[in-house]
């Protein structure tokens, strides 16, 4: 059983250019989630797809930033429009649906996007 | 309004001691869930357990354990017998009934010292 999968590992950008992250989440996870994680903080969450919909957002996620699940299975983050704010670990994560339970969330290596 | 808290921001403890870290919440949800993650230097973060608001159980799982207290909204992690490999930063987490994100704390780095 394959864990979650982030593609790049690493990405550096210069400001003012577009990027864009996929995240493969485990195999028959319906719920994948996009964190942030910059330098000696804890993951900040950004957003939440349930299937290929997208049940909740971050005041966070600025209107740079997209994120998708076309068919329910991988997702994308996009940020256009770099700025070196934008740099730091962009964690995906998923978990499965359970029915009256709760499943703890799985984590990628992360993105690290580094922004120059 | 949710809140995590680990005020130890890094400890160091020479291997075979015991060491354990703090978490201390905030949340007005009466069903809420607790959970702490390891981020070693790989950086992936592994998820360690998950605790609900209804169960106040203590749990030990091999050299760790976890002690969870509504009374003072505290969900402490006790490493027994620490070794190296447990060198890693610590992340407790927070996730309410009626959201799916989780809330984490600043994260406490542990070193252990051989």
């Amino acid at each position: 059983d394959t864990g979650v999968s982030q593609n790049p590992r690493h990405k550096i950008t210069k400001r003012g250019q577009n990027v864009t992250f996929r995240c493969d989440p485990i195999s028959e996870h319906n719920r994948l989630y996009w964190y942030r994680q910059t330098l000696g903080q804890g993951p900040e969450f950004l957003t939440y797809f349930q299937n290929e919909a997208q049940l909740e957002k971050s005041r966070l996620l600025s209107d740079r930033f997209s994120a998708e699940r076309p068919k329910g299975s991988f997702s994308t983050l996009e940020i256009q429009r770099t700025e070196q704010g934008d740099s730091a670990m962009y964690l995906c994560a998923s978990s499965s649906l359970g029915a009256g339970w709760v499943s703890e969330q799985f984590f990628g290596p992360g993105t690290r996007l580094t922004v120059l | 309004a949710q809140k995590v808290t680990q005020a130890q921001t890094e400890i160091s403890v020479v291997e075979k001691e015991d060491v354990t870290l703090d978490c201390v919440y905030e949340t007005r949800d009466t069903t809420y869930y607790l959970f702490w993650y390891k981020q070693p230097p790989s950086g992936e973060l592994v998820f360690l357990i998950r605790r609900n608001s209804f169960d106040e159980q203590n749990e030990i799982s091999g050299r760790y354990s976890w002690n969870f207290q509504k009374s003072t909204s505290s969900f402490n992690f006790t490493i027994t017998a620490s070794q190296v490999v447990d060198s890693a930063v610590y992340f407790c987490a927070l996730r309410d009934s009626g959201t799916y994100k989780y809330i984490f704390g600043t994260g406490t780095r542990l070193k252990v010292l051989a």
